[in-house]
């Protein structure tokens, strides 16, 4: 059974990088066409796509986001990480990893819980 | 603002159907495969639709999805009131090179 968790602090400082980390289990994260997606979604909005990674390292990040964000993987400890720097008050939000079933079909098929973050000094 | 175009809020009585529209352009709906996602309060989403109109394993066929040209549909047919959540399409966009979603709908089953 696959199943994505995801860990971190839930209290950021302004100016400070959020580290976010999504641990799989049930499925490598190597399994061959799969990406790995982090999702946000700010209090009482819609979802907002941060950015994916496939094993290889191929990655690609919201423009609106681009400049601030970092996806990184960790083959040997079935992870993947979101580090998103110079975070204000709008960062605030849950964070969701996902697995994106192949590239670019937005068929996210397996969700972590999500993870609360408040960037508040 | 969001992408794609959804409408804030629908409703209906139970037994009905409902359809929620998503509205975008060329460079993601038109070229792309849609999504459908179910969100309740407190949780992650749910995959509802896939590649426009495939169901997952385990999602009641009163779920369904279509597209036509630049505008998909997710229709729900005999509503319960545990359908009352929101909805939430999304698809590539390779102009941007990104996954867009849409601004959400809420359902409320009267």
């Amino acid at each position: 059974q696959v199943r994505l968790q995801e860990s971190g602090p839930g209290l950021v400082k302004p100016s400070q990088t959020l580290s976010l980390t999504c641990t799989i289990s049930g499925v490598s994260v190597s399994t061959g066409s799969h990406y790995w997606t982090w999702i946000r979604q700010q209090p009482g909005r819609g979802l907002e796509w941060i950015g994916h990674i496939h094993y290889t390292g191929n990655t690609d990040y919201s423009p609106s986001l681009k400049s601030r964000v970092t996806i990184s993987v960790d083959t040997a400890k079935n992870q993947f990480s979101l580090h998103l720097s110079s975070v204000t008050a709008a960062d605030t939000a849950v964070y969701y990893c996902a697995r994106e079933y192949r590239y670019a079909d937005t068929t996210f098929d397996y969700w972590g819980p999500g993870a609360p973050v408040s960037v508040s000094s | 603002q969001s992408v794609l175009t959804q409408p804030p809020s629908v409703s209906a009585a139970p037994g009905q159907k409902v359809t929620i529209s998503c509205s975008g352009r060329t460079s993601n709906i038109g070229d792309n495969y849609v999504s459908w996602y179910q969100q309740f309060p407190g949780t992650a989403p749910r995959l509802l639709i896939h590649d426009n109109d495939q169901r997952p394993s385990g999602i009641p066929d009163r779920f369904s999805g279509s597209k036509s040209g630049t505008s998909a549909t997710l229709g729900i047919a005999g509503l319960q009131t545990g359908d009352e959540a929101d909805y939430f399409c999304g698809t590539w966009d390779h102009g941007l090179t990104a996954v867009v979603f849409g601004g959400g709908t809420r359902l409320t089953v009267l």
